[in-house]
């Protein structure tokens, strides 16, 4: 299996400009993560789906975010627009077909906004 | 909320001996899960070993084992014949089954481990 697949590794951007950020979970899984990590506040979860339906978006910091998940094999995470504080990595995680299952995490996007 | 604190910001330990890390956790909650999560300095994040708090009995993972402590909320990690490429940030990670906290993992500011030949 391939694993979850990010893209893309890198971005930097400027202050103002939307970014977005593509996820591919791994085949068969049901459930889809989006976290971020940051030096000042550690890994957070920003947001999960079941079944490509939004369950939890209490992490989301500001309504400049929005995810969205169209299809089992895919998903976004949209900054619009974007600030220099938004500057972290973003990883995405799935898990089977129950929550408990182990979440398996992809590479991460490494995100600079100048 | 669950709270979940790792001690140690730092450690180092020399090839092949015994390293434990340490990890605490603050819940209400009777079901839930706990996780080591290892990032390398690839940034991937890799599962390492996983624990159910239904379970008395501690998880292990060839040289990885835990020891479970329901009572003192405490989980910690303990690395046999420490290997080079097990230098990497550990994180702790704590997942509640029930409630609004459902599937989310909560972790630890993490313990930067460096194993020196």
């Amino acid at each position: 299996d391939a694993g979850v697949i990010q893209s893309p590794r890198h971005e930097v951007t400027e202050m103002g400009q939307e970014v977005t950020l593509r996820c591919k979970p791994i085949s068969g899984h049901d459930y889809l993560f989006w976290y971020r990590q940051t030096m000042m506040r550690g890994l957070e979860l920003l947001i999960y789906f079941n079944n490509n339906v939004p369950i939890d978006d209490s992490g989301m910091p500001e309504d400049r975010f929005s995810a969205k998940m169209p299809n089992a094999s895919f998903s976004t995470l949209k900054i619009q627009p974007s600030e220099p504080r938004d500057s972290a990595v973003y990883f995405c995680a799935s898990s089977l077909v129950t929550g408990t299952d182990t979440q398996y995490f992809g590479p991460g996007t490494r995100l600079t906004v100048l | 909320a669950q709270t979940v604190t790792q001690s140690q910001p730092e450690m180092s330990v020399q090839e092949a001996e015994t390293v434990t890390l340490s990890c605490t956790y603050d819940t209400s909650e009777n079901n839930y899960y706990l996780f080591w999560y290892k990032q390398p300095p690839s940034r991937q994040m890799i599962l390492v070993i996983r624990q159910e708090a239904y379970k008395q009995q501690n998880a292990t993972e060839n040289r990885f084992s835990v020891n479970f402590q329901k009572a003192a909320k405490s989980f910690s990690l303990k690395i046999s014949d420490s290997q080079l490429g097990d230098t990497a940030m550990y994180f702790c990670a704590f997942m509640a089954l029930s409630g609004g906290s459902n599937y989310k993992l909560t972790f630890g500011k993490g313990t930067l481990l460096t194993v020196n030949p």
